[in-house]
């Protein structure tokens, strides 16, 4: 099975613009979930979608934000970017929700905000 | 509050030693507990999870759970320099709102 896939690998953008992240999950993995990574914060959980819903959510502003499609792949869009918004954006994919799945994460995306 | 603490470290110790990393979190509630190995300019890789309280094995690693103390650790035997890493906990929540703590950076010196 080919595992989780993220384009683009790598970004760089300006203050203000905007910018859509993609993820596509495990075959048949129905959950999706992103997180923010910095070596100041670490690992920081964004949302969480399953069967197009977001049933979880992070203590992030509301210029993230994010939705899934009946295929379950998944995009998350950052608006009005910041300085601090550099940072590495990694979706994890689980079969489903019960408490004993794992995740399996994605490459990342290498977001750089100038 | 949804938290997971983990030391920071760095955490040094020598080839073939035992390695333990350690980690709390705050819902006592938590069902599954999972370690993330991630190496520098890599995404994180499970290397363990566990669910019931008590030790699992697998291989030169163990996880230990206990609930009652909000605790779980994982040891690492006859560490090797390729086990130089950053150490990442992993708590669920509930219902996969999955929280990770800072992670401890492990150095195994040959």
């Amino acid at each position: 099975k080919a595992g989780v896939t993220q384009t683009p690998r790598y970004l760089i953008k300006t203050r203000g613009q905007q910018v859509t992240l993609s993820c596509s999950p495990i075959s048949g993995h129905r959950s999706v979930s992103w997180y923010q990574q910095t070596p100041g914060q670490g690992l920081q959980f964004l949302f969480e979608y399953f069967s197009e819903t977001q049933r979880n959510k992070g203590n992030f502003p509301g210029r993230f934000s994010g939705r899934q499609f009946s295929n379950s792949r998944s995009e998350m869009n950052v608006s009005t970017l910041e300085l601090g918004d550099s940072a590495l954006y990694l979706c994890a994919s689980s079969l489903e929700s019960p408490p004993t799945d794992t995740q399996y994460f994605g490459p990342g995306t290498r977001l750089t905000v100038l | 509050q949804k938290e997971v603490e983990q030391n920071s470290g760095p955490l040094s110790v020598p080839e073939g030693a035992i390695a333990s990393l350690n980690c709390t979190y705050s819902d006592r509630g938590s069902q599954s507990f999972f370690w993330y190995r991630q190496y520098s300019g890599k995404s994180p890789e499970l290397i363990m999870s566990i669910y019931s309280n008590g030790d699992k094995e697998d291989g030169r690693f163990t996880a230990q759970l206990n609930k009652a103390s909000q605790y779980v650790s994982l040891l690492i035997r006859d560490s090797q320099p390729s086990d130089s890493a950053t150490y990442l906990c992993a708590v669920n929540f509930n219902n996969n709102d999955m929280r990770f703590g800072a992670g401890t950076r492990l150095t195994v010196k040959p």
